[in-house]
């Protein structure tokens, strides 16, 4: 089955730095892609959602970067700041067409944000 | 419009009891799910219905750990009985075809 792997684990970076964090994926067939947000007590907060067809997609503060063909999605946080301390996620469905399927998450990455 | 809602919030248990935990999806979706989300193994599929039928059991919980959707408006996690091993978060989630998953606020759950 789908095997997610994401780096790192843990992440701290100061105000104004950037945040890299990746995943990779198995399944070639993989057709949705995920980034979570989880804040402390908190359920999981979507922040993007990319579909096979999207490479880059830009929200508020962070751009997401998905290569297929290396099977890797990629969240950038640039010019981070202390409400971004969090615990990120990464989910992939391996379903397509007009399911969407059950998730499968990365073990997800906890970011600090030192002001 | 609301989201997913999940009862209770927290759940302290004695070994051996009992647990059952509730869910209710979004309006109108059809595909439900419940996680369990532990520090150490992250986030686990439990279970995983599509318009009321189970599409999907996680091997490892199927002894102890039952979930069932009575109607397409409301789901229940039983753990029978329950163990020490079990104190984790549950997270109940519902989507649409092709519609991102929201997640309900998630049930902790202490077993003592």
């Amino acid at each position: 089955g789908e095997q997610v792997e994401q780096r790192p684990p843990h992440l701290s970076v100061r105000e104004g730095d950037s945040a890299f964090i990746t995943c990779t994926y198995t399944d070639p067939n993989s057709y949705y892609f995920f980034w979570y947000k989880q804040e402390p007590g908190a359920s999981l907060q979507l922040l993007m959602k990319v579909f096979s067809s999207t490479e880059i997609n830009e929200g508020q503060g962070f751009t997401v970067l998905l290569n297929k063909k290396d099977k890797r999605l990629s969240l950038n946080l640039t010019a981070a700041h202390p409400g971004d301390s969090a615990a990120y996620f990464c989910a992939v469905s391996a379903l397509g067409g007009s399911a969407l399927g059950r998730l499968h998450f990365g073990a997800g990455t906890q970011l600090i944000v030192i002001p | 419009d609301a989201g997913v809602t999940q009862t209770p919030r927290h759940e302290v248990a004695e070994k051996g009891q009992t647990i059952i935990l509730k869910c209710e999806p979004v309006s109108g979706h059809n595909d439900l799910f419940w996680y369990r989300q532990t520090k150490i193994q992250g986030l686990e599929l439990l279970s995983y219905f599509r318009s009321k039928s189970l599409m999907e059991d996680g091997g490892a919980f199927k002894d102890r750990f039952k979930a069932e959707m009575l109607n397409s408006s409301f789901s229940t996690l039983k753990i029978q009985p329950t163990e020490p091993k079990d104190s984790a978060v549950y997270l109940c989630a519902s989507s649409s075809y092709r519609e991102e998953v929201f997640f309900g606020k998630g049930t902790r759950l202490t077993v003592v």
